[in-house]
């Protein structure tokens, strides 16, 4: 159980194009969805919390009008990255906690990530 | 000061070793506290959560330290599939609600013949 399925798992692009990328809980509904990147040798970095049903949350640094998130239902949120370019190629994981009201210690799911190159 | 620090290694053991990694996180307010493995180009993985008594899991051994705000991961008889980065990660709660996940940089490990 807590399966969560990201695709593409991988993806290059142009420049100036735009990638959608989806997280999809398999088996658990998630009204909290996390995104992140990780740079080569770096540590995964907190994007956003994306929220069923509401707007999501940045952290300082990422913009909002690049990076949109939908999470339009409770299984499935999107990641489109607009107008790319080859700074933002990277390895973009999802994660969301696999239960509502699951207590502080339960660990989180990750999707298999996305490694993007923008050429 | 980063809020969870990790040695990045490489660490080169033998195989059947006993190896060690610490962690230290700077906001004393985390709640909860994991060790996540992490494949080359793979996802993370969830290892072992980490609770202050300790917890043992086959041959991984976790300590949590509050008062000095401090983790460890003991790795006994290492096996070459080890090889690994081995992620600390440590969940704080927001003000106004809701869980953060911090991730330290990563300890990689490589477990030789």
């Amino acid at each position: 159980g807590a399966v969560v399925s990201q695709h593409p798992s991988w993806v290059i692009c142009k420049s100036g194009t735009s990638v959608k990328i989806e997280c999809r809980s398999l088996d658990f509904q998630a009204t909290t969805m996390f995104w992140y990147r990780q740079f080569p040798k770096q540590s995964l970095m907190l994007m956003a919390t994306s929220n069923e049903g509401s707007k999501a949350t940045y952290e300082q640094g990422v913009e909002k009008d690049k990076f949109l998130i939908n999470h339009a239902s409770l299984t499935l949120s999107t990641l489109t990255v607009t107008s790319a370019h080859p700074e933002d190629s990277s390895f973009y994981i999802c994660s969301a906690r696999p239960l509502r009201g699951a207590p502080t210690n339960y660990g989180y799911t990750f999707g298999s990530g996305t490694r993007l190159t923008v050429v | 000061r980063k809020e969870v620090e990790q040695d990045p290694g490489p660490f080169n053991v033998p195989e059947g070793a006993t190896v060690a990694f610490n962690c230290t996180y700077s906001n004393s307010a985390s709640q909860s506290f994991f060790w996540y493995r992490q494949d080359c180009r793979k996802e993370p993985k969830l290892l072992m959560s980490v609770y202050s008594s300790g917890n043992e899991d086959g041959r991984f051994t976790a300590q949590l330290n509050r008062a000095s705000q401090y983790i460890s991961l003991l790795i006994r008889d290492s096996k070459l599939s080890d090889s690994a980065t081995y992620l600390c990660v440590v969940n704080s709660i927001l003000t106004g609600g809701g869980n953060k996940l911090t991730f330290g940089t990563g300890t990689q490990l490589k477990v030789e013949l």
